[in-house]
């Protein structure tokens, strides 16, 4: 299983962007890049997941260069609710394989006003 | 659409004292997972279950910690005996057979052992 490294914290202020970045090495055909959100006395949730190049939905962005050794979290115009945990996962999720993912030590992001 | 439901929120107990959690997914999720978290640390799988058959243990201490899942629905984790390192928090996670990599997270158990 790939191994990732990312920042264990960084600061940013309201109405930044935001990007964090992600390494995994060791990244094997088959392995997707997924990011969760944690918030303090909650559970993880589920942000962003891509393969290669550049995936982007309601809250986030996530760019993964051609080699995918590593991927960036990009949170647009970040608020004060967005200071949280944020874990970067690589791990095989085709079909019949529902996730053997692990989590990291994650990033803590704390927006300030 | 209810999401996952666990309980206890908080258990306190004494060293060596049995405990259970139990965790109801989301309807119609066949994975399920539960997750050991340790303060400032990420969660760390304990066992996987695609309907009721645990399809990966092998990060379960199973000389203490057991599992069950006995309709394929609800879960129940139990330690014991508990020991001081236990204490953390416990997190269920459900997921839909062959969608990989989005899990939907229950709130946590956190356990103090004294």
């Amino acid at each position: 299983l790939a191994k990732t490294t990312q920042p264990i914290s960084m600061d940013s202020y309201e109405g930044q962007e935001v990007n964090i970045t992600c390494s995994h090495n060791n990244i094997a055909t088959n392995d997707y890049i997924t990011w969760y959100q944690q918030f303090p006395s909650q559970g993880p949730r589920f942000i962003i997941q891509g393969y290669k190049t550049k995936v982007t939905n309601e809250v986030a962005s996530l760019f993964i260069p051609a080699d995918r050794k590593s991927s960036t979290l990009s949170l647009p115009r970040v608020s004060l609710s967005d200071t949280a945990v944020y874990y970067c996962l690589v791990g095989d999720i085709g079909s019949g394989n529902t996730g053997k993912l692990i989590f990291g030590q994650g990033t803590t992001l704390q927006v300030k006003p | 659409e209810a999401g996952v439901v666990q309980s206890p929120r908080y258990k306190i107990i004494e060293k060596k004292q049995p405990v259970a959690f139990w965790c109801n997914p989301i309807s119609g999720h066949n994975t399920l997972y539960w997750y050991l978290q340790n303060l400032g640390q990420g969660p760390e799988l304990l066992i996987r279950y695609e309907n009721e058959e645990a399809v990966d243990d092998s990060q379960l201490p199973k000389d203490r910690f057991s599992a069950e899942r006995l309709k394929g629905v609800d879960s129940t984790l139990k330690i014991q005996p508990a020991e001081l390192g236990d204490s953390a928090v416990y997190l269920c996670a459900s997921s839909p057979t062959g969608r990989g990599g989005e899990q939907f997270f229950g709130p946590g158990t956190r356990l103090t052992v004294l």
